[in-house]
């Protein structure tokens, strides 16, 4: 299994500003991902951090709004830049163990945008 | 859309009833997972089975998987207050990395 640890837990910020948000992770894993899950909806996967190479972002998301970084095999961090409300979600990370191919997920960072 | 399509949408039970939820998806899997997530916190991930596995029980947990109609269930037998929870279904697809999520069944379970 892997214990994961997100940093803020939650936060209220001005539209305008950026957030960057953490996750450690207690063992090397090779795939990293961060997700959004916007009020009262389903999670949707914002990009894909592989440690080495640029993030690989999905479809209706943009490097420039959500830079990340992978710095090493256990941490990462998603920015999301320029805020406005829409951006208020809870942002997950998760990560993928290899053997077994079980999916883990962070605690969550409940951001509120105003 | 990628992701898959939970029904019911929500789900309000007795305590001690089974709690039974659907999940179909659209495309080939290596395997599907489900999760349980509280209050909008993080997901706690309940079991995974693979796309050669026809069903799995993990305690009061059982999930089948039926890839010829692309569908899961996941029964929740016994029902206890404390398994109020959102639920959602998320499969890998064959050759992806990442997993696509359902859209999520809202279960209550009433003391």
């Amino acid at each position: 299994s892997a214990v994961i640890s997100q940093k803020p837990s939650r936060d209220i910020c001005q539209r305008g500003t950026s957030l960057t948000i953490q996750c450690q992770v207690d063992s090397q894993v090779t795939m990293m991902f961060w997700y959004r899950q916007q009020p009262g909806q389903s999670l949707t996967l914002i990009a894909t951090a592989n440690q080495g190479s640029e993030a690989t972002y999905e479809s209706g998301f943009v490097i420039d709004k959500f830079p990340i970084s992978r710095p090493n095999l256990t941490f990462s961090t998603l920015t999301v830049s320029n805020m406005s409300p829409e951006d208020s979600s809870i942002y997950l990370c998760s990560v993928r163990v290899p053997v077994g191919e079980t999916q883990y997920f962070g605690p969550g960072t409940r951001l509120l945008v105003l | 859309s990628q992701q898959g399509e939970e029904d019911p949408q929500a789900l309000s039970i007795q305590e001690g009833e089974n709690a039974t939820m659907n999940c179909s998806y659209k495309t080939s899997i290596n395997n599907l997972q489900w999760y349980r997530q509280n209050s909008g916190r993080g997901l706690v991930h309940l079991i995974l089975i693979r796309s050669n596995e026809r069903e799995k029980h993990s305690g009061r947990l059982r999930v089948t998987l039926d890839t010829s109609k692309k569908s899961s269930s996941l029964l929740i037998t016994a029902s206890r207050a404390a398994d109020t929870a959102s639920y959602f279904c998320a499969t890998r697809q064959t050759g992806a990395n990442n997993l696509f999520f359902g859209t999520g069944t809202r279960l209550t379970v009433i003391p």
